[in-house]
């Protein structure tokens, strides 16, 4: 059974990037896009954007010119970078697994989830 | 972006209860729309995918219908560990969007 977790900074700047990893147990990476989620009390659920396993990426159009996704299949983890950020950027940030294949579309596995909060 | 609306926001039922979650989109999303569960500090779980396939594991008095804009989660007899906040989300196109919640709450 797949596993995911997530890894890095709970506290960051203003202004500063954040960075975060994603490692992913268990099962391959093949196939699958490889999602960063968030969530907030202001804005509820929100989709970042994804990596597919050959490295093509899709993101968020309002988060589009701060995030930068990556992955690593030797190490079998992906990551996120979101720039610039401010307080707006305060959210518990989810990794998740999501099957797209016809007729099957879905995010069946996640991360427990970090905590990121953004304060001088 | 497409908006996913749900109806109600919370709710109060009882064990036993027969529960009904609405969720509408702005647009048609054909039947590309997936049910989750969260619990308190918890990440969300898949319950429902592509409107009614039950996913693996998950009880069956979870069901889900619909298409095209109208959307519903039904909880045919409440149980206690299902009292949490339920979420849609809709996979037809980008940037995929989430409803904003519906808790389900002990009467």
């Amino acid at each position: 059974q797949v596993q995911l977790q997530e890894s890095g900074p709970g506290l960051v700047k203003p202004s500063e990037t954040l960075s975060l990893t994603c490692s992913v147990s268990g099962g391959s990476i093949s196939n699958y896009y490889w999602t960063w989620i968030r969530q907030s009390p202001g804005k509820g659920l929100e989709w970042l954007g994804y990596i597919y396993y050959t490295g093509n990426t899709k993101y968020h159009p309002s988060l589009k010119s701060r995030l930068t996704m990556s992955l690593d299949p030797s190490k079998s983890e992906f990551s996120l970078k979101l720039s610039s950020l401010t307080a707006d950027d305060t959210a518990v940030y989810f990794c998740a697994r999501r099957v797209a294949t016809k007729p099957i579309y879905c995010y069946d596995s996640w991360g427990p989830g970090i905590l990121v909060t953004v304060s001088s | 972006a497409i908006q996913m609306t749900q109806s109600p926001s919370s709710l109060s039922a009882s064990v036993g209860d027969r529960v009904t979650i609405t969720c509408r989109a702005s647009q048609g999303i054909k039947n590309d729309l997936g049910w989750y569960q969260q619990k308190p500090g918890k990440a969300p779980k898949l319950l429902i995918y592509t409107t009614s396939y039950l996913q693996s594991g998950v009880p069956s008095r979870f069901s889900g219908s619909g298409s095209g804009t109208d959307f519903t989660l039904t909880i045919s007899s409440l149980q206690p560990e299902d009292f949490a906040t339920y979420f849609c989300h809709q996979d037809f196109d980008y940037p995929l969007t989430f409803g904003q919640g519906t808790r389900v709450e002990i009467k």
